[in-house]
Formats: C-alpha cells, sequence, structure tokens
C-alpha cells in the first residue's frame, strides 16, 4: 500500500525557474490538496481539486498553477519561481471531501535562490 | 474567515509529565475540530478529531474535548513519552470555505 507521494522530496532552484512538484496517491481519493508550511503560519492551501479537471484555488494561490488530468496524480508547478516560495509543500488527499480525514504525503523542502 | 489559535512553543517537557497544548478557534456555526501531528522528517498525520460540542476525540493516550462555550480544543496527555516529540496542529474545517484551517503549530520535544 504505496499511499500518497511526493517527488521530488528536496529541490534547488533559482529565481525565475520553472519547477513541478509532483503529487501521487493509490488509493483514488476524490480530492487532492497542495499545502505550504512556512514558520509562524502553519499549513496553508494554495489550490485543491475535487476530481480529475477540477480545481479551485485556496488561501494563497498567486505564483502556482496546477492540473488533474488524472485522479491519482497532482502537480504542482512553479511557473517562475521566486524566493517568497521557499517552503515545505505537502499534497493530502481524502476520499470524500474536505470534511473526511486527509492523509499527507511526506513533503517536499523547496529552496529558491 | 475562520481561525485557529495555539499556545506559541516550543514546548519541552520531561518524560511522564503532563501534557496540554491550547487551542482555541473562531468560527461561524460549529465546526470539526481536528488534531494532526507532524513528526520528524514527515507528512502530518491525524491524531484525533473531533465533530460536535461535547465530544472527545482520543487516540495514543492522548484527549481533546471539544468546547463549545470556550471555543476550545485543548490536547492533552497524561503522561509523555520521548516518542511523542514533535509538531502538534490543531485545524478546524471552515464550512463556509470548505478547507481545513491550520493553527500555527506547537513544537513539543520530550526529554528521557
Amino acid at each position: 500500500d504505496a499511499g500518497i507521494t511526493q517527488s521530488p522530496r528536496y529541490k534547488i532552484t533559482e529565481t525565475g525557474r520553472q519547477v513541478t512538484l509532483m503529487c501521487h496517491q493509490t488509493w483514488s481519493h476524490s480530492y487532492m490538496f497542495w499545502y505550504r508550511q512556512d514558520l509562524g503560519h502553519g499549513l496553508r492551501l494554495i489550490y485543491y481539486s475535487a476530481a480529475a479537471d477540477i480545481t479551485d484555488k485556496g488561501e494563497v494561490p498567486d505564483g502556482y498553477v496546477v492540473s488533474r488530468s488524472k485522479t491519482e496524480n497532482f502537480p504542482l508547478t512553479l511557473e517562475s519561481a521566486t524566493r517568497s516560495q521557499t517552503s515545505v509543500y505537502f499534497c493530502a488527499s481524502t476520499l470524500t471531501g474536505v470534511g473526511d480525514t486527509q492523509y499527507f504525503g511526506p513533503g517536499t523542502r523547496l529552496t529558491v535562490l | 474567515g475562520d481561525s485557529v489559535t495555539q499556545m506559541e512553543g516550543p514546548v519541552t517537557l520531561s518524560e511522564e509529565a503532563f501534557l496540554t497544548i491550547n487551542c482555541t478557534y473562531t468560527a461561524t456555526g460549529y465546526p470539526s475540530l481536528f488534531w494532526y501531528v507532524q513528526y520528524p522528517g514527515e507528512g502530518l498525520q491525524l491524531l484525533l478529531k473531533a465533530t460536535k460540542a461535547d465530544d472527545k476525540g482520543s487516540n495514543k493516550g492522548f484527549e481533546a474535548t471539544y468546547r463549545k462555550e470556550t471555543t476550545s480544543f485543548h490536547l492533552e496527555k497524561g503522561s509523555v513519552q520521548v516518542s511523542d516529540s514533535a509538531v502538534y496542529f490543531c485545524a478546524l474545517i471552515d464550512q463556509g470555505a470548505q478547507k481545513l484551517v491550520f493553527g500555527q503549530g506547537t513544537r513539543l520535544t520530550i526529554n528521557p
């Protein structure tokens, strides 16, 4: 049971580059989420998806793009990375919706120089 | 919008001490409340939850009671272990925005 995985686990990039963080889940959960974790802010929702081809903005979507062509994958793209996007990124999924228990991936630590 | 406030950390205790991590919330309506735990190098995992007033969530010796009158959901454990060292997040479901809202997290360190 692989669960929910993220790749890469660590990434260093430069300002202005495009970066894609991958998230894959094996449970066929309908909902998937992207959060960023920063000191003093807890976790903040970037984007979420209720099903394949359905995505919506969260609290801090600016500078990020998502897609969901397949139920099991939910990639997050930083189109032109900025230093303020240095953070730890977590992907999560739930079976039926926001009120359901969320299962988190191990996280990707992204550093933008 | 809805919000969650946790006691500031870090919190350092000795093994077998009593633990309380305070959590209060601001919300319209009656949200479901959660405690998530993040062990070093890992993602978050659900520790316990409560869905209505006076409900008590419990797991692994941890407990929290949904107190509507004080808008609180404090996490307690009677005797902590070194393995409880982690970051603890209080959270609620914002029904209007349909999202999970987290507190800032409390880092707990247990010394042997």
